[in-house]
C-alpha cells in the first residue's frame, strides 16, 4: 500500500514569494492533516480536514496561509507571501475516521525562505 | 510552547535497553502515541496505548502509562544502531485525533 505522498521534497524561495505544497493521502483515509515542524521541535497542527471540510484550522495563520481539499482526496497548502519565519518542514498526514486515529505521515517538504 | 515534555537526549550502548520518558498535561487524553523520526523522513507510528491500559508490549517495545502522574514511557529492548532516531510522544485531544507532540528525544546508540 502506498504511503502519504508529498511534493516537492525541498523548496527554496525568497521572502515575499508564494509557495505551494501538495499532499496525496493514503487511499481510504478520510482525514488529512497539515503540520509544521520547526527545527528541534515536534510537529504542530495547522489544519485538519474530514473529507472536504476543514474542521480545525485554528492554528492556521490565515493572513498568509490557505489550504484546500476540493475532492476530499489530495490537498494543497499555500503560503503567500512567505516570510523568513516560515522556514520549516511541512508535514502531511492522514488517518481513518475511526479510533485509534492512527496518523500516517508523509516525508515532508523542507521549506527554506531566504 | 509544548505541553508535552520529553528529555532531549539519550545515549545507550548497543544491546542495552533504552527508556524514553514523557509527561503530558491533558488527563482526558484518550490515546497516547509514540512516533519515530529518522533524518530527512516523516514520522513513523511505532505504537499507541489506550488510556485505560497500564502497559502495552509490542515485540521489543514496551509502553508504560501512569495516568495518575500523566507519565508515559517507551522501553526499547536490545537497542540496535537502527534505533537511532528522534522519538516523539503525543497526546490526543479534542475528539481524540488532535495530536499534541513533545519536542522529541534524540536516541543515540553506540557500540
Amino acid at each position: 500500500e502506498a504511503g502519504v505522498v508529498q511534493s516537492p521534497r525541498y523548496k527554496i524561495i525568497e521572502k515575499k514569494q508564494p509557495v505551494a505544497f501538495w499532499c496525496n493521502p493514503i487511499s481510504g483515509h478520510n482525514t488529512l492533516y497539515w503540520y509544521r515542524q520547526n527545527l528541534g521541535q515536534g510537529p504542530e497542527l495547522l489544519i485538519r480536514y474530514e473529507n472536504e471540510e476543514a474542521v480545525d484550522d485554528s492554528q492556521l495563520p490565515k493572513d498568509r496561509f490557505s489550504a484546500e481539499r476540493l475532492k476530499g482526496v489530495d490537498s494543497t497548502l499555500k503560503i503567500q507571501p512567505a516570510e523568513l519565519g516560515d522556514s520549516a518542514v511541512y508535514l502531511c498526514a492522514s488517518s481513518q475516521m475511526t479510533v485509534p486515529y492512527e496518523q500516517y505521515f508523509g516525508p515532508g517538504t523542507r521549506l527554506t525562505v531566504t | 510552547g509544548e505541553d508535552v515534555e520529553q528529555s532531549l537526549f539519550l545515549s545507550v550502548r548497543e544491546g542495552d535497553s533504552s527508556v524514553i520518558n514523557c509527561t503530558y498535561t491533558d488527563s482526558s487524553s484518550t490515546y497516547l502515541y509514540w512516533y519515530k523520526q529518522e533524518p530527512g523522513a516523516g514520522l513513523q507510528l511505532l505504537t499507541y496505548i489506550f488510556s485505560n491500559m497500564d502497559m502495552k508490549q509490542d515485540q521489543r517495545l514496551t509502553v508504560l502509562l501512569n495516568k495518575k502522574d500523566k507519565h508515559l514511557s517507551l522501553r526499547i529492548a536490545d537497542t540496535q544502531t537502527g534505533d537511532s532516531a528522534i522519538y516523539f510522544c503525543a497526546e490526543s485531544r479534542g475528539g481524540y485525533n488532535k495530536l499534541i507532540f513533545g519536542a522529541g528525544t534524540r536516541l543515540a546508540v553506540h557500540p
